[in-house]
């Protein structure tokens, strides 16, 4: 138990559907992010929020809408997405932001796959 | 811009010792993490190390020497539950963590 869950743990969608992730931490922790995972790629950070605020989007495409209603729930909306989205979709959680020991802790992910 | 190099796949023995080395070039420096990742789970925190030389915590040691740009992963005694995907992460200058892509680990009996 990381004390990070995420919400399905599997999706299959259409590239006209519009379905949301939802990801929960348990930890007390201030900062949450999104990252994408490919195979055989690096994990690539999507979206980082400090309290609420958003601090980073990586040049995420505007069919990826996040949301974050208080310090431990994330939401990440999609739209319209395309078959090269398919991937694993990582939530994480830290205590801080800007700091160097700042251990991430991870939900299990939810596999998306776009027909 | 910033790279992080470790291997695609190694296989080793059950019981036996593995390294996973992982070279980086980044901007800045303050720290650099290793993460298990079983197929399908979550990664999980293994080490961290921000100074020169090795941590050891029971079967896996970490170590690093930032001059070189080179950290490695030594994991001893290796048993089945072993086989995972091992990543290694840099903290740059902004604080950004900057991912290698992962070494898989396959263990042989």
């Amino acid at each position: 138990e990381t004390g990070v869950t995420q919400t399905p743990r599997h999706l299959v969608m259409g590239m006209t559907n519009k379905k949301s992730l939802k990801c929960e931490q348990h930890l007390g922790h201030n900062a949450m992010y999104w990252y994408k995972q490919s195979a055989k790629k690096p994990l690539e950070l999507m979206f980082v929020y400090n309290f609420k605020e958003q601090t980073e989007n990586n040049s995420v495409p505007s069919r990826f809408s996040p949301e974050c209603p208080n310090s431990s729930h994330l939401f990440l909306h999609l739209h319209t997405l395309q078959p090269e989205d398919s991937a694993l979709y990582l939530c994480a959680s830290s205590q801080d932001i800007n700091t160097g020991a700042n251990e991430q802790f991870f939900g299990p992910g939810t596999r998306l796959t776009v027909l | 811009g910033q790279n992080i190099d470790q291997p695609t796949e190694m296989t080793a023995t059950e019981g036996a010792i593995v390294q996973i080395n992982c070279t980086y070039q980044t901007s800045g420096f303050n720290g650099l993490f290793w993460y298990q990742q079983h197929a399908g789970e979550a990664p999980t925190f293994l080490s961290y190390n921000v100074l020169d030389g090795l941590e050891e915590k029971g079967r896996f040691s970490s170590f690093l020497s930032r001059s070189k740009g080179y950290s490695y992963l030594l994991l001893k005694e290796l048993q089945m539950k072993d086989s995972a995907s091992y990543l290694c992460a840099v903290v740059d200058s902004n604080y950004q963590l900057i991912w290698g892509a992962g070494t898989k680990l396959i263990i042989k009996p």
